[in-house]
């Protein structure tokens, strides 16, 4: 059963404070990592797609990486509107299509 | 280019009510995935539709619960005899292609609320 786990659950940083959330997955052969910001209310906003090892992205403050067992989105000198849950997803197996997700990353950026 | 719609946002029915939440995908878009997020929990794969065809059902309860995409208008998620537990947050995504991965998009999400 493929398996995705955020950690931390919850982070507080100062406005500037660069970090990091991790995402860790057992699955069946990767077709695809997802990255999403979704803010209260709303729904899953798309980031990025990861393909394979060593693949890195990059939008704004924002840059996703890619290892054979996990993911990682850096967030540099971010900023108060940057606070969202950051949610991972994979899709894995051959003629897969469903994504499986984790229960995200809450990050709160304190002004 | 509208997103993926979803409506209503907010839905309450009392126990025993039935509860339609429809979805209209992105322009160009002939995927529908719907996905249920309970409260402290992560968001679950329930239903993959094409065009008047089911393709994927899995994740679906196998009672109360059932999904269309007719060829016209658009998915439909309808839940029967809805019980307190059904409260949740559905959203819908879709996606120009179905497999290989495809970026899947969301809607807003309906609010159930059963009261």
């Amino acid at each position: 059963e493929d398996q995705v786990t955020q950690s931390p659950e919850a982070l507080r940083l100062q406005e500037g404070e660069s970090s990091s959330l991790n995402c860790s997955y057992t699955v069946s052969g990767l077709r695809g990592l997802f990255w999403y910001r979704q803010d209260p209310g709303k729904g899953p906003e798309f980031l990025f797609t990861l393909y394979s090892a060593g693949e890195e992205k990059e939008k704004e403050r924002l840059k996703a990486t890619l290892t054979k067992k996990e993911s990682f989105l850096h967030i540099t000198a971010p900023k108060p509107e940057d606070s969202a849950t950051y949610l991972c997803a994979v899709q894995a197996g051959a003629g897969s299509y469903q994504l499986t997700f984790g229960k995200g990353t809450k990050l709160s950026v304190i002004p | 280019n509208a997103g993926v719609m979803q409506n209503p946002r907010h839905l309450v029915r009392r126990r025993g009510q039935e509860a339609r939440l429809r979805c209209s995908p992105m322009k160009g878009h002939s995927h529908v995935y719907w996905y249920r997020q309970l409260p402290e929990e992560g968001l679950k794969f329930m239903v993959y539709l094409q065009k008047e065809n089911i393709i994927d059902e899995s994740g679906m309860p196998k009672e109360r619960f059932s999904a269309e995409f007719p060829k016209e208008g658009p998915s439909i998620l309808r839940i029967q005899q809805v019980v307190r537990g059904d409260s949740a947050a559905y959203f819908c995504a879709s996606s120009v292609t179905g497999t290989g991965g495809g970026e899947q998009y969301f809607g807003p999400g309906t609010r159930l609320t059963v009261t």
